[in-house]
């Protein structure tokens, strides 16, 4: 089992709708939280950081954070065509150890 | 936050040839990555580069073949050295911030012949 599962998708969604992009883990020491976009032939755009359980809210995205469950989600409102990209969702126990990613699900918002 | 820049952003070599690749930080920072991405995959990292201490290396990923260097809490540069077809990929490099949150530059576009 990978430490960090996410769905590859990809995923395609009306203009204007609202996406849940979705990671679930193993490890219950990961205390850090991250969201990445990237697009096509460049590097990961850092999106949302979060270190606790809860929402946090930038814009029209909202990371949420579930440690009793193991499970954080991304949610996205009013989707535009500009946000079709590749999410990574990752995450860091803290201190030195490296980040482990998902292997990133593939968004596509159709106009 | 850190804002990362890259040098070359794209290249293409011949075999057997080597390519340094330069990583410059606007800030000061003692973790600093270096990460190899295939086309439609994710993300593996080659070695860790923190200011002080030689690199450490993942598994895969040896010295003689990507030397690093990092002089600096600002800089640091990867060699992809005696380069082959299979080298060919992206190469990011990486920076963590005292607050963990992590940074990515925007990558170095590599084909080798």
């Amino acid at each position: 089992q990978k430490e960090v599962e996410q769905d590859p998708g990809p995923l395609s969604v009306p203009e204007g709708a609202i996406v849940s992009l979705n990671c679930t883990y193993s490890n219950s020491a990961f205390q850090y939280f991250m969201w990445y976009r990237q697009y096509s032939r460049k590097g990961p755009e850092l999106l949302m950081y979060t270190y606790s359980s809860g929402n946090k809210e930038d814009g029209r995205f909202t990371a949420q954070v579930d440690k009793s469950s193991k499970y954080i989600s991304l949610f996205i409102r009013d989707s535009q065509p500009s946000d079709s990209a590749t999410y990574l969702c990752a995450m860091i126990v803290g201190g030195y150890q490296k980040v482990t990613f998902g292997t990133g699900t593939k968004l596509q918002v159709i106009p | 936050s850190a804002v990362i820049s890259q040098k070359p952003s794209r290249d293409i070599c011949q075999r057997g040839t080597s390519l340094t690749i330069q990583c410059q930080v606007d800030s000061q920072v003692t973790m600093m990555f270096w990460y190899r991405q295939q086309p439609g995959q994710s993300l593996t990292l080659i070695a860790t580069a923190n200011q002080g201490s030689e690199a450490t290396y993942e598994s895969g990923f040896v010295i003689d073949k990507f030397p690093i260097s990092r002089p600096n809490l600002t800089f640091s540069t990867l060699t992809v050295s005696n380069m082959s077809p299979e080298d060919s990929s992206i190469y990011l490099c990486s920076v963590r911030t005292s607050a963990n949150e992590q940074f990515f530059g925007p990558g170095t576009r590599l084909t080798v012949l």
